[in-house]
Order: C-alpha cells, then sequence, then structure tokens
C-alpha cells in the first residue's frame, strides 16, 4: 500500500536560515510526488510537484524539492526561510495514471522566528 | 483556488442529525475527492468519485456516504452525525483535460457536532 511518512511534526527555524523538510514515501510503482503549503484558515495550495524527469524540481515561493530513488524521498528545501513561509507542509503521492487519489504525509508544521 | 466551492464552510450541528456538505467545481474535472483534517493526523481520505455515479470508499468511509449526480458537484452526507465526525472536510478534484494528476483543494468545511 502506498504511504507517506514526515518524520518531523513541528519545525522552528531563524528567519533567512535555510530549511529542509524531510519526506519519504512508499509506492509500488512510479511516483508522482507533490509538496502543498497550508496556511492557517486556508485549503491547501500546491508548492511543485514530479513526475519525471530532472530530479530537482522548482516551485513556488522559492521551494524546491529533490527526488531520491534510492532513497524514496523527496525532500522540500528553501534556501533563505521568511516569516510569511510559516505554515503546515504537506508531502503526497500519486499515481501516474492519475486515478487514485493522492495519499498524504501528517504534515510538518513550520514555526519561523525572528 | 480552481474553481471549487463548499458549502457550508461552517456547520454546527447535533449528535445524530443528518448533514450535507456540498462541493461544486466549475473545472469540469473528473476525480473529486472528500478528505477530512484532524490535529495529528494529516488529511484522510473519506471517499472518492471517478465520474457521474462512480464512487468508491476510502480509510474512513465508516458513517458517511457521497454522491455524485452531476459532474460538478459532489455531496457528502453524515447520516447520523457524531461527534467524532467533528473536523474540517476538503473538496478536492483532479483530472482536468490536460490530464493533470495534482489535486487542487477548495477552502474547507468546518463541521462541530455537539
Amino acid at each position: 500500500a502506498q504511504s507517506v511518512t514526515q518524520p518531523d511534526i513541528h519545525i522552528t527555524v531563524s528567519e533567512g536560515a535555510s530549511l529542509e523538510l524531510r519526506c519519504n514515501y512508499s509506492y509500488g510503482a512510479t511516483p508522482y510526488l507533490f509538496w502543498y503549503v497550508q496556511s492557517p484558515g486556508q485549503g491547501l495550495q500546491l508548492l511543485l510537484k514530479y513526475f519525471s524527469g530532472d530530479t530537482l524540481v522548482q516551485g513556488i515561493k522559492g521551494f524546491e524539492a529533490e527526488f531520491k530513488r534510492s532513497q524514496s524521498s523527496f525532500n522540500l528545501r528553501k534556501p533563505s526561510v521568511h516569516w510569511s513561509d510559516a505554515a503546515e507542509y504537506f508531502c503526497a503521492v500519486g499515481s501516474y495514471s492519475g486515478n487514485t487519489p493522492l495519499v498524504f504525509g501528517k504534515g510538518t508544521r513550520l514555526s519561523v522566528i525572528a | 483556488d480552481a474553481g471549487i466551492t463548499q458549502s457550508p464552510r461552517h456547520k454546527v450541528t447535533e449528535t445524530g442529525t443528518p448533514v450535507t456538505l456540498r462541493c461544486h467545481q466549475t473545472e469540469n474535472h473528473r476525480y473529486m475527492y472528500w478528505y477530512r483534517q484532524d490535529p495529528g493526523h494529516g488529511l484522510r481520505l473519506i471517499h472518492y468519485s471517478y465520474g457521474v455515479k462512480d464512487t468508491d470508499k476510502g480509510e474512513v468511509s465508516d458513517g458517511y456516504s457521497v454522491s455524485r449526480s452531476k459532474t460538478e458537484d459532489f455531496l457528502l452526507t453524515l447520516e447520523s452525525a457524531t461527534s467524532s465526525q467533528t473536523s474540517v472536510y476538503f473538496c478536492a478534484i483532479s483530472g482536468g483535460e490536460r490530464g493533470n494528476t495534482e489535486a487542487f483543494f477548495g477552502q474547507g468545511t468546518r463541521l462541530t457536532v455537539v
């Protein structure tokens, strides 16, 4: 069965510091991988996605993620965090055909301190 | 937001009463989903639809039913609401004409069962 693990429930970083959020997945076929962000009281917004090709993908708001098949990981990174990045981040895995629902990790809450 | 409207946005109901949440899309996407979001659990799939009148259960479907009589509408019904169904409910869509597999989310419905 497909699953997603986000090992860190809560991370606190200083503004301007770099960020890495971890995501590990389990999937029997070629995975499609996603990162979503959720601000308080809002729905989920897609940050970036990986389907194939270059394993380093760029997203919105200065985020990037790297797909590592050997480690079953899809970690999200940002070189310099802004206070507005404080939110909850979800990693998700889906199928190539798109006919099965996305499976989400439990999320990582990011706090940003001055 | 990708043309997804959830209604109502907030609802308080009494234990034992039936409740229906509505998701309406204007994107003509094939797939529609209902997730619930609870602290510590991330997003869990309740039911999904892969076409008009075609639905299937997710991992937390007990106590819920769905219907999809038109492409644009996906209804979630709590047959007899319980306090454990207090949650935030998100509708999502995917599978547009370009075959994109990412999901687009509504703003959520906060349901409180008292």
